[in-house]
């Protein structure tokens, strides 16, 4: 089955600065890359995602890049602000029947003001 | 819309005992999914739903139960609590078909067993 492997866990920058956070897959059949945000007490909440045949997406501060030939792709945000600060996971599937996700540990970042 | 709602938030349960979790949800989305969030280790799948009267097994299912009766509810069963089943649960649900892949989470229940 699918492995997705998330890194750092735990991240803290100041605020203004860019975030990181890079993700592996195992699975060259996963073509679908979707990027959760967990705020505190609350369930995950989709921010942004990517198909595989999309190498980059942006959405305002946040952009996701993906290399299919490496199996690995990243979320960066720019010019954090504090409410960034929250659990982000990574996730990957495929479209075959089900979607049956598969998610990363999960990067806790902390944005300093 | 109330999107996809989840009771109790908290629940304390002794070993052995067993409980329900509810999950509901009002987009009329066909696909729902069971995951328990445990420290260090993301989101892992118990028990996913297609469909009203179709289920099927994820990565974790040992100890839980699910039926899907209608499409809005999709509970969770415990059927002899265990101290191992301590954990924060979340229900999703999700459209079919290719076009949207986005998965809406409820706001968890957090039990502890002792």
């Amino acid at each position: 089955g699918e492995n997705v492997e998330q890194h750092p866990s735990t991240l803290s920058v100041q605020e203004g600065d860019s975030a990181v956070i890079k993700c592996t897959y195992s699975d060259s059949a996963s073509n679908y890359f979707p990027w959760y945000k967990q705020e505190l007490g609350k369930g995950p909440q989709l921010i942004i995602d990517i198909r595989s045949n999309v190498g980059e997406k942006k959405d305002q501060r946040i952009a996701v890049t993906l290399n299919k030939t490496a199996k690995h792709f990243s979320l960066h945000i720019t010019e954090t602000q504090p409410e960034d600060s929250a659990v982000y996971f990574c996730a990957a599937t495929n479209s075959g029947g089900y979607q049956k996700v598969t998610f990363g540990t999960g990067t806790k970042l902390q944005v300093i003001p | 819309n109330a999107g996809v709602t989840q009771t109790p938030k908290f629940q304390v349960l002794k070993t052995g005992q067993s409980m329900t979790l509810q999950c509901a949800q009002d987009m009329n989305h066909e696909y729902m999914s069971w995951y328990r969030q445990d420290p260090g280790m993301g989101l892992r799948l118990i028990h996913y739903s297609v469909g009203a009267g179709i289920t099927d097994q994820g990565e974790v299912p040992n100890g839980y139960n699910v039926s899907r009766s209608t499409t809005e509810d999709f509970p969770l069963r415990l059927l002899s609590a265990a101290p191992s089943q301590t954990s924060v649960y979340f229900c999703a649900s999700s459209k079919t078909g290719v076009s949207s892949y986005e998965q809406y989470f409820g706001p968890g229940t957090r039990l502890t067993v002792t």
